[in-house]
């Protein structure tokens, strides 16, 4: 049973392009949380979705950021006009059903790196 | 506000030896989950141990164990029998029991010496 995947793991992007992190959750898994790590600093809440409904974002920036998660395919956080602040480590999550938010399975992350 | 604070930025214990990692916690929450994760230096999040808050006896997993004291919203994880791959950074972390985010505090970083 693969875990949760995250592609690409590394990323570079230039100050003003678009960055799209892609996640792919557990098989039967279709709830998907992402989160950033900024350097030296532990995790921090961004978006929680479940197939084509965002249903918390309050931990994600109100401009240049947005996350999908469609009926088909991967779950997508979506960068624009990235900026220096960007870099950072972001993960994404998975569980299985909503009773059961509290065991969230990581995937290795992405780690986004602005220039 | 959740706030999850730990207080040792840096430990370091010799290998086969005991080691434990301080964690306390802010919440208004009666009911809650209380996790450490470990990240290696493959930044990977692998979850450690878990402990439901309404459970009064302290969680266990093999070498790993937690000293959970509600009164005091204090949650120390203890690493018995220390080994090389054990070195990596430790985050504990706080879940509202109706909740769907993780609060996490900014980390351990523990080295085992050989």
């Amino acid at each position: 049973n693969a875990g949760v995947m995250q592609n690409p793991r590394h990323l570079v992007r230039r100050r003003g392009q678009e960055a799209r992190l892609r996640c792919s959750p557990m098989k039967g898994h279709s709830h998907v949380y992402w989160y950033r790590q900024l350097p030296e600093e532990g995790l921090k809440f961004m978006v929680y979705l479940q197939k084509e409904n965002i249903i918390d974002e309050s931990g994600m920036p109100k401009e240049r950021f947005s996350a999908e998660f469609p009926k088909e395919g991967p779950s997508i956080l979506r960068i624009q006009q990235v900026v220096r602040g960007d870099s950072a480590a972001y993960f994404c999550a998975s569980s299985p059903a909503v009773a059961r938010v509290n065991e969230q399975y990581f995937g290795p992350g992405t780690r986004l790196t602005v220039t | 506000a959740q706030t999850v604070t730990q207080s040792q930025p840096e430990m370091s214990v010799q290998e086969a030896e005991t080691v434990t990692l301080s964690c306390t916690y802010d919440t208004s929450e009666s009911n809650y989950y209380l996790f450490w994760y470990k990240q290696p230096p493959s930044r990977q999040m692998i979850l450690v141990i878990r402990q439901e808050a309404y459970k009064q006896q302290n969680a266990t997993e093999n070498r790993f164990s937690v000293n959970f004291q509600k009164a005091a919203k204090s949650f120390s994880l203890k690493i018995s029998d220390s080994q090389l791959g054990d070195t990596a950074m430790y985050f504990c972390a706080f879940m509202k029991h109706i909740g769907n985010q993780f609060y996490f505090g900014t980390g351990t970083s523990l080295t085992v010496i050989p």
